[in-house]
């Protein structure tokens, strides 16, 4: 059974750094794109980027190049999504998926439970 | 960037009574290789995005068949024939095409009146 578990619910201050994560199992963590998506509290779904964790290629979406940091660790077959300065503006649930063994594909047929991150002073 | 469009944002329904929903993309969703990758996407309260349709009308297993996905180009329509109560919640569209930038619609809420 394919399954993708995150990591738990974080409360951080503005200004700090945070990295959450995404473990796959039952299927070829390596051979397939781990895609994550934003949701701000009340709002819709948007794409943040994705990595293949066969040779950690990555590609962002422009609103979130150069605001988070995606890596994979295909030893242990986790995705991970990191900031090094949160914002307020960061608190959100941020969603982790199967993308799809190609690029261009039907993908996130697979999703984890969310990871609620909250970001206060 | 593809913008998705989706209408209506809300939509109120009777159960027992057909729903749809309206997806329209600023540009043409159809790849090089001739398929559409348009996906459509459940999410209940409190429970992560499901998907119910990949590439415009094939259904996922276990998506009962009173889902149907239809459309081609840049218009595209998600279809209940009779809603239930355990269909409320918000509807996504989502294009694939135009990668690597993935674009959502802003949502479809669904409700039962």
């Amino acid at each position: 059974e394919v399954q993708l578990v995150q990591s738990g619910a974080e409360v951080k201050k503005p200004g700090e750094s945070l990295k959450i994560s995404c473990k796959g199992s039952g299927y070829s963590f390596t051979s397939y794109w781990i895609g994550w998506v934003r949701q701000m509290p009340g709002k819709g779904l948007e794409w943040m980027g994705i990595i293949y964790p066969g040779d950690s290629d990555t590609r962002y979406s422009p609103s979130f190049q150069g605001q988070v940091t995606i890596s994979a660790d295909k030893s242990i077959s986790t995705a991970y999504l990191q900031w090094s300065s949160l914002k307020a503006s960061d608190t959100a649930m941020y969603y982790c998926a199967r993308h799809g063994a190609t690029v261009v594909t039907p993908g996130y047929d697979y999703w984890g439970q969310g990871t609620l991150v909250t970001v206060s002073s | 960037d593809v913008v998705m469009t989706q209408s209506p944002l809300s939509l109120p329904v009777t159960l027992g009574q057909p729903a749809s929903i309206s997806c329209r993309s600023s540009q043409s969703l159809v790849y090089s290789d001739g398929n559409t990758y348009l996906n459509w996407f459940q999410q209940r309260p409190g429970q992560s995005p499901r998907r119910l349709i990949y590439k415009v009308s094939n259904r996922d297993s276990g998506v009962p068949d009173r889902f149907s996905g239809s459309g081609s180009g840049t218009d595209f329509t998600l279809k209940i024939s009779r809603v239930e109560a355990e269909d409320v919640g918000v509807y996504y569209c989502m294009q694939g095409t135009h990668w690597p930038l993935i674009t959502f619609g802003q949502g479809t809420r669904l409700e039962i009146k």
